[in-house]
Protein backbone atom coordinates (compact mmCIF):
# COMPACT_ATOMS: atom_id res chain seq x y z
CA UNK A 1 0.00 0.00 0.00
CA UNK A 2 1.17 2.98 -0.94
CA UNK A 3 1.46 5.85 2.30
CA UNK A 4 2.72 8.44 3.78
CA UNK A 5 2.40 9.30 7.19
CA UNK A 6 3.66 12.48 8.69
CA UNK A 7 5.41 13.43 12.28
CA UNK A 8 6.78 15.78 14.62
CA UNK A 9 3.82 18.77 14.93
CA UNK A 10 3.43 20.36 18.44
CA UNK A 11 2.79 23.26 20.32
CA UNK A 12 6.08 25.51 19.62
CA UNK A 13 6.81 28.88 21.24
CA UNK A 14 7.17 31.97 18.33
CA UNK A 15 10.57 31.88 17.27
CA UNK A 16 11.49 28.38 18.21
CA UNK A 17 12.62 25.67 15.76
CA UNK A 18 10.46 22.34 15.14
CA UNK A 19 11.29 19.54 12.15
CA UNK A 20 8.95 17.68 10.36
CA UNK A 21 9.53 13.90 9.13
CA UNK A 22 7.37 12.12 6.43
CA UNK A 23 7.81 8.25 6.42
CA UNK A 24 7.19 6.89 2.59
CA UNK A 25 6.49 2.93 1.92
CA UNK A 26 5.04 1.42 -1.03
CA UNK A 27 6.33 2.86 -3.80
CA UNK A 28 9.61 3.89 -5.59
CA UNK A 29 10.71 7.22 -3.12
CA UNK A 30 13.43 8.11 -5.13
CA UNK A 31 11.75 8.67 -8.13
CA UNK A 32 9.34 11.15 -7.58
CA UNK A 33 9.42 15.12 -6.53
CA UNK A 34 7.79 15.50 -2.96
CA UNK A 35 6.32 18.14 -1.49
CA UNK A 36 4.94 19.88 1.85
CA UNK A 37 1.18 21.65 1.62
CA UNK A 38 -0.19 23.39 4.79
CA UNK A 39 -3.78 24.27 5.61
CA UNK A 40 -4.38 27.02 8.52
CA UNK A 41 -7.48 26.22 10.62
CA UNK A 42 -10.73 26.67 8.58
CA UNK A 43 -8.61 27.89 5.62
CA UNK A 44 -7.13 26.64 2.24
CA UNK A 45 -4.68 25.15 1.20
CA UNK A 46 -1.22 26.39 0.79
CA UNK A 47 1.69 24.87 -0.92
CA UNK A 48 5.20 25.93 1.05
CA UNK A 49 7.83 23.89 -0.66
CA UNK A 50 8.39 21.37 -3.02
CA UNK A 51 12.19 18.84 -3.80
CA UNK A 52 12.79 17.61 -7.14
CA UNK A 53 13.67 13.41 -7.26
CA UNK A 54 17.12 14.30 -6.59
CA UNK A 55 17.25 17.38 -4.20
CA UNK A 56 18.65 18.82 -7.49
CA UNK A 57 15.95 21.39 -7.42
CA UNK A 58 14.17 22.87 -4.10
CA UNK A 59 11.51 25.67 -4.41
CA UNK A 60 9.67 27.13 -1.08
CA UNK A 61 6.58 29.67 -0.94
CA UNK A 62 7.51 33.33 -0.16
CA UNK A 63 6.21 33.03 2.95
CA UNK A 64 8.32 30.58 4.12
CA UNK A 65 11.43 31.02 1.93
CA UNK A 66 14.72 31.84 4.32
CA UNK A 67 12.83 30.26 7.35
CA UNK A 68 12.14 26.30 6.28
CA UNK A 69 14.41 24.17 5.21
CA UNK A 70 13.08 20.91 2.45
CA UNK A 71 15.29 17.88 2.68
CA UNK A 72 15.17 13.63 1.72
CA UNK A 73 16.76 11.25 2.37
CA UNK A 74 16.00 8.33 -0.38
CA UNK A 75 17.76 5.65 1.96
CA UNK A 76 15.35 6.12 5.01
CA UNK A 77 12.67 6.58 1.95
CA UNK A 78 11.88 10.08 3.86
CA UNK A 79 11.21 13.63 3.56
CA UNK A 80 11.76 16.27 6.39
CA UNK A 81 11.06 19.95 6.74
CA UNK A 82 12.97 22.56 9.03
CA UNK A 83 11.45 24.99 10.06
CA UNK A 84 12.94 27.81 12.22
CA UNK A 85 12.28 31.47 13.18
CA UNK A 86 8.16 30.06 13.63
CA UNK A 87 5.69 32.35 13.84
CA UNK A 88 2.14 32.04 14.91
CA UNK A 89 1.05 32.43 11.03
CA UNK A 90 2.64 29.28 10.52
CA UNK A 91 0.28 27.36 13.00
CA UNK A 92 -1.24 24.66 9.97
CA UNK A 93 -1.78 21.29 9.07
CA UNK A 94 1.27 19.92 7.73
CA UNK A 95 1.15 17.58 4.67
CA UNK A 96 3.19 15.53 3.24
CA UNK A 97 2.98 14.61 -0.76
CA UNK A 98 3.75 12.91 -3.56
CA UNK A 99 3.84 13.93 -6.70
CA UNK A 100 3.48 12.09 -10.10
CA UNK A 101 6.52 13.29 -11.46
CA UNK A 102 10.23 13.45 -10.59
CA UNK A 103 10.31 17.52 -10.71
CA UNK A 104 7.36 19.37 -8.91
CA UNK A 105 7.38 22.23 -11.22
CA UNK A 106 3.86 20.93 -11.80
CA UNK A 107 2.49 20.54 -8.87
CA UNK A 108 0.50 17.01 -9.54
CA UNK A 109 0.07 15.65 -5.73
CA UNK A 110 -1.57 12.17 -5.92
CA UNK A 111 -0.44 10.61 -3.02
CA UNK A 112 -1.16 12.37 0.92
CA UNK A 113 -0.31 11.74 4.08
CA UNK A 114 -2.74 12.51 6.62
CA UNK A 115 -0.67 15.17 8.18
CA UNK A 116 0.89 17.19 11.65
CA UNK A 117 -0.70 19.46 13.58
CA UNK A 118 1.99 22.43 13.65
CA UNK A 119 0.66 25.06 16.80
CA UNK A 120 2.58 28.07 16.85
CA UNK A 121 1.61 30.17 20.32
CA UNK A 122 3.49 31.52 23.29
CA UNK B 1 1.41 37.18 -4.58
CA UNK B 2 -1.58 36.68 -7.63
CA UNK B 3 -4.17 33.61 -7.10
CA UNK B 4 -6.27 31.40 -8.80
CA UNK B 5 -9.63 32.34 -8.70
CA UNK B 6 -12.37 30.10 -7.32
CA UNK B 7 -15.89 30.49 -7.01
CA UNK B 8 -16.43 30.64 -3.27
CA UNK B 9 -19.17 27.97 -3.48
CA UNK B 10 -21.42 26.06 -5.89
CA UNK B 11 -24.38 23.86 -5.41
CA UNK B 12 -26.48 21.58 -6.71
CA UNK B 13 -29.22 18.72 -6.76
CA UNK B 14 -28.19 15.07 -7.12
CA UNK B 15 -28.04 14.25 -10.68
CA UNK B 16 -27.66 17.59 -11.85
CA UNK B 17 -24.51 18.50 -13.30
CA UNK B 18 -21.94 21.67 -11.77
CA UNK B 19 -18.80 23.15 -12.83
CA UNK B 20 -15.84 24.77 -10.89
CA UNK B 21 -14.01 27.63 -12.75
CA UNK B 22 -10.42 28.17 -11.94
CA UNK B 23 -8.89 32.00 -13.34
CA UNK B 24 -5.66 32.58 -13.62
CA UNK B 25 -3.53 34.47 -15.61
CA UNK B 26 -1.16 33.61 -19.09
CA UNK B 27 1.73 32.73 -16.56
CA UNK B 28 -0.29 30.23 -15.49
CA UNK B 29 -3.56 28.18 -16.38
CA UNK B 30 -3.77 29.92 -19.93
CA UNK B 31 0.32 29.29 -20.83
CA UNK B 32 0.30 25.66 -19.66
CA UNK B 33 -1.84 22.51 -19.67
CA UNK B 34 -1.03 21.51 -15.82
CA UNK B 35 -3.66 22.16 -13.94
CA UNK B 36 -5.05 20.10 -11.58
CA UNK B 37 -8.08 19.64 -9.07
CA UNK B 38 -8.21 18.28 -5.72
CA UNK B 39 -11.40 17.10 -3.63
CA UNK B 40 -11.28 17.57 -0.15
CA UNK B 41 -13.64 16.18 2.73
CA UNK B 42 -13.60 17.71 6.17
CA UNK B 43 -10.94 16.20 8.44
CA UNK B 44 -9.41 14.66 5.59
CA UNK B 45 -6.42 14.95 3.24
CA UNK B 46 -7.36 15.75 0.18
CA UNK B 47 -7.19 14.38 -3.24
CA UNK B 48 -6.10 14.26 -6.53
CA UNK B 49 -9.42 14.00 -9.16
CA UNK B 50 -7.96 15.72 -12.44
CA UNK B 51 -4.24 16.28 -13.35
CA UNK B 52 -2.78 18.26 -16.74
CA UNK B 53 -6.43 19.72 -17.34
CA UNK B 54 -8.04 16.82 -18.64
CA UNK B 55 -6.28 12.98 -17.13
CA UNK B 56 -8.57 11.21 -13.95
CA UNK B 57 -5.98 9.39 -12.03
CA UNK B 58 -6.87 5.57 -11.92
CA UNK B 59 -10.18 5.08 -9.30
CA UNK B 60 -11.54 8.67 -9.62
CA UNK B 61 -14.91 7.95 -11.05
CA UNK B 62 -15.48 9.52 -14.44
CA UNK B 63 -18.45 12.02 -13.72
CA UNK B 64 -15.09 14.23 -13.20
CA UNK B 65 -13.75 15.74 -16.35
CA UNK B 66 -11.60 19.12 -16.50
CA UNK B 67 -10.88 21.28 -19.76
CA UNK B 68 -9.57 24.48 -20.25
CA UNK B 69 -10.44 27.70 -22.30
CA UNK B 70 -8.26 30.83 -22.39
CA UNK B 71 -6.89 31.58 -18.34
CA UNK B 72 -9.76 29.66 -16.87
CA UNK B 73 -9.73 26.14 -16.57
CA UNK B 74 -13.09 23.64 -14.77
CA UNK B 75 -14.29 21.28 -13.52
CA UNK B 76 -17.35 19.67 -13.84
CA UNK B 77 -19.08 16.91 -11.39
CA UNK B 78 -21.84 15.17 -14.01
CA UNK B 79 -24.64 12.81 -11.38
CA UNK B 80 -23.72 14.86 -8.89
CA UNK B 81 -24.05 12.57 -5.43
CA UNK B 82 -24.19 13.12 -1.79
CA UNK B 83 -20.63 12.28 -1.64
CA UNK B 84 -19.34 14.87 -3.90
CA UNK B 85 -19.95 17.41 -1.24
CA UNK B 86 -16.49 18.72 -0.74
CA UNK B 87 -14.17 21.36 -1.17
CA UNK B 88 -11.99 21.64 -4.45
CA UNK B 89 -9.07 23.38 -4.94
CA UNK B 90 -7.40 24.11 -8.20
CA UNK B 91 -3.62 24.27 -8.87
CA UNK B 92 -1.49 24.85 -11.45
CA UNK B 93 2.39 25.32 -12.75
CA UNK B 94 2.98 28.66 -12.72
CA UNK B 95 6.37 30.60 -14.52
CA UNK B 96 6.80 32.35 -11.29
CA UNK B 97 7.52 31.48 -7.65
CA UNK B 98 5.85 34.69 -6.71
CA UNK B 99 2.71 33.33 -7.67
CA UNK B 100 0.10 30.47 -5.52
CA UNK B 101 0.32 27.64 -6.51
CA UNK B 102 -3.50 26.97 -5.03
CA UNK B 103 -6.77 28.55 -5.62
CA UNK B 104 -8.80 29.78 -2.63
CA UNK B 105 -11.33 26.56 -2.95
CA UNK B 106 -14.70 26.14 -4.05
CA UNK B 107 -16.85 24.28 -1.28
CA UNK B 108 -19.75 22.13 -3.64
CA UNK B 109 -23.14 21.74 -1.78
CA UNK B 110 -25.12 19.14 -2.50
CA UNK B 111 -28.73 20.12 -1.92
Amino acid sequence: EVQLVESGGGLVQPGRSLRLSCAASGFTFHDYAMHWVRQAPGKGLEWVSGISWDSGTIDYADSVKGRFTISRDSAKNSLYLQMNSLRPEDTALYFCAKDIRSSFYYYVMDVWGQGTTVTVSS
Amino acid sequence: QSALTQPASVSGSPGQSITISCTGTSSDVGGYNFVSWYQQHPGKAPQLMIYDVRYRPAGVSNRFSGSKSGNTASLTISGLQAEDEADYYCSSYRSSSTLKVFGGGTKLTVL
